[in-house]
Formats: structure tokens, sequence, C-alpha cells
């Protein structure tokens, strides 16, 4: 069982909608990430927050919108999606954005644009 | 950008024979990770390497930092079925913004019973 919640599991939208991925920990982690996977290919990076505060976004389009509401809790919102954009979105956490601390990631949200 | 060389892409074994994989980098490395990922689930963290030359278990897995800090392998002895899946490294580049990861393309493992 995984430590890190992601829901939902899976998500239909249409080019025109506004949904919202959520991601949880109780592991007390301070840092918190959003990575994109399509099938068969290693995670990237989208975003990266440290102690609530952005710290990393990697020139992704502004229809991803992420949100750190607190140091449990990361959103990511969506809205006017493209085909491209189908795949599955992980979320992980570390004790504190450093070279020494693992992430962890939860199972994902499978994501389809219709 | 920095990448990770992982092999090989695929490897289609046995049951109980014993599983080699491996990764090297252009670049210094300080953190060097090993993930499992099976369908439908997110990487589960199999093996955390820190030190140069440093030899870690678990279970039916050993992984070792290299001594150049530029690669690391995963060896997996008398494999399962349940070891099927997509295996990667990934790891923290001396040059990189804090725990920022760098993964490997990814190895997929298929296991004949």
């Amino acid at each position: 069982d995984t430590e890190v919640t992601q829901t939902p599991k899976h998500l239909v939208m249409g080019m025109t909608n506004k949904k919202s991925l959520k991601c949880e920990q109780h592991m007390g982690h301070r840092a918190m990430y959003w990575y994109k996977q399509k099938a068969k290919k290693p995670p990237e990076l989208m975003f990266v927050y440290s102690y609530e505060k952005l710290s990393i976004n990697e020139s992704v389009p502004s229809r991803f919108s992420p949100e750190c509401p607190n140091s449990s809790l990361l959103n990511l919102h969506l809205h006017a999606l493209q085909p491209e954009d189908s795949a599955l979105y992980l979320c992980a956490s570390s004790q504190a954005f450093r070279i020494n601390q693992p992430q962890h990631f939860g199972d994902g949200t499978r994501l389809s644009i219709l | 950008g920095q990448q990770l060389n992982q092999s090989p892409q695929s490897m289609f074994i046995q049951e109980g024979e014993d599983v080699s994989m491996n990764c090297t980098s252009s670049s210094i490395f300080n953190t060097w990770l090993w993930y499992k990922q099976d369908p439908g689930e997110g990487p589960v963290l199999l093996i955390a390497l820190y030190k140069a030359g440093e030899l870690t278990s678990n279970g039916r897995l050993t992984a070792q930092f290299g001594i150049t800090r530029k690669d690391s392998f995963l060896n997996i002895s008398a494999s399962i079925p349940s070891d099927v899946g997509i295996y990667f490294c990934a790891g923290t580049a001396l040059y990189n913004q804090g725990g920022k990861l760098i993964f490997g393309q990814g190895t997929e493992l298929s296991v004949k019973p």
C-alpha cells in the first residue's frame, strides 16, 4: 500500500472541462511533486513544492495549475486540456527537496482527454 | 538535458534465473535509486544508495553505487513471476537543483513460469 494517496484513480474529461487532481500524504514530508508519465516511459517532472512554496516549474503549460494548500495536500487544477495531455499523473513526496531524500510515489491518476 | 543510459531495455527470462540491469551517466551522481513499476500503479522504491561503492540488498534484490559515481546496477536473484514489471533507475546529479531526479528509460522484465 502506498502512503501517497491520489484521487481520482481515473478521470475522463473533455477539452473544455475544468477538473482537479488531488494528492495527500501523512508522512510529514515537506516536498511534494507532480509528474506526467506516458506508457512505458519514465516519469517527467512537472512541478516541485518545497515547504508549500512552488520551487520548480518545468515550463509546464498554464492549462496545468498546481496548488499546495498545506503540507499534506497537493492539487493539480486542469483546464482546457489537449488530447496529448492524456497520461498517468503521478504525485510524489519526500522528506525534503534534497539529494539524500528519496521520493515516494502514489499510484497516479489515469487521465483521458476526449 | 542529462540522461541516464539504462540497459537492457527489455528482458525475457525463465523463472528461477538471475537478472542484472544497469544505469550509466556521463556526470557524477550523488544518489542512485531503483524503482519498480507494475501496470496501473506508481513506481515503488526498491533500494536507495548514497555512497560510492555502497552495496545494498533488499531480499532477492541487490544494488550497488559504482565507485566512479557514474553508474549503478541492480541484480535480482532467482526470479519469480511477480518480478514482472518495469524497473527504473533514477538519481540526483551533482550539478542538479536539490533533489531533482533524473530517470533512466526503464528495463521491462518478463518472467516465464
